[in-house]
């Protein structure tokens, strides 16, 4: 079955620094790729996404590249603040064949930054 | 802005109890999810619904039941709960098959913690 592998938290990180979070996927066909972003209390907000290969997702500065030869979406920050201090979901999406397709979530990876 | 809404933020349940755990959405969505997470585990999939009265069994789905009798309403059903069903369970829904893949994106509520005792 389809299974990620994400980068395991925590990570603490000082403002201004790098972010990378490591995620691979084994999945049958060629699935759509999300990043998941859950703040303190809150369910899970879309983070970006990218639908082929060679596709760059990008939203509040985060960027993540499907790469199908690798398998992997590594996600990515240049300059991290506080508030990105949360838990990120790396969820390749497939078909379910049922009218709808499902996600599957990797383990989540915990971000604090501190100032 | 899709609004998922979760009728409890909190939940404090005994052992044996029946549960149920409501989700809402005002978006017209087809599909509606049900996932538990739990640390190091991360988010798995209970059960989810493409239409009224139509449901398909997720990764986890022992030990639970849903029930969709209106398109915006999506509950799911602890029948007797025991202490390993403590978890925070989250709803998601997202547009339906007229909508091509992958623009139905899911949208979450903010989740309910259960507690069982």
């Amino acid at each position: 079955g389809d299974s990620v592998t994400q980068m395991e938290g925590p990570v603490t990180l000082s403002e201004e620094a790098f972010l990378t979070i490591n995620c691979t996927y084994t999945a049958t066909g060629y699935p759509s790729l999300f990043w998941y972003v859950q703040y303190p209390g809150e369910g899970l907000q879309l983070l970006l996404k990218a639908t082929k290969a060679d596709d760059k997702g990008s939203n509040k500065g985060f960027e993540a590249t499907y790469r199908k030869e690798t398998t992997s979406f590594h996600l990515e920050k240049g300059s991290v603040q506080v508030s990105d201090s949360a838990v990120y979901f790396c969820a390749p999406a497939r078909n379910s064949g049922a009218g709808s397709y499902q996600l599957t979530f990797g383990k989540g990876t915990k971000l604090s930054v501190i100032p | 802005d899709v609004k998922v809404t979760q009728s409890s933020r909190y939940l404090v349940k005994r052992t044996g109890e029946k549960v149920f755990l409501e989700c809402v959405q005002d978006m017209d969505h087809e599909n509606m999810f049900w996932y538990r997470q739990d640390p190091g585990l991360g988010l798995r999939l209970i059960y989810f619904s493409y239409d009224v009265k139509m449901k398909e069994k997720g990764d986890i789905p022992e030990g639970y039941s849903v029930s969709r009798e209106k398109k915006e309403r999506f509950s799911l059903i602890l029948e007797s709960a025991s202490t390993n069903q403590t978890s925070m369970y989250l709803c998601a829904s997202s547009l339906g098959l007229a909508v091509p893949f992958p623009k139905n994106i899911q949208y979450f509520g903010a989740g309910t913690r259960l507690s069982v005792l």
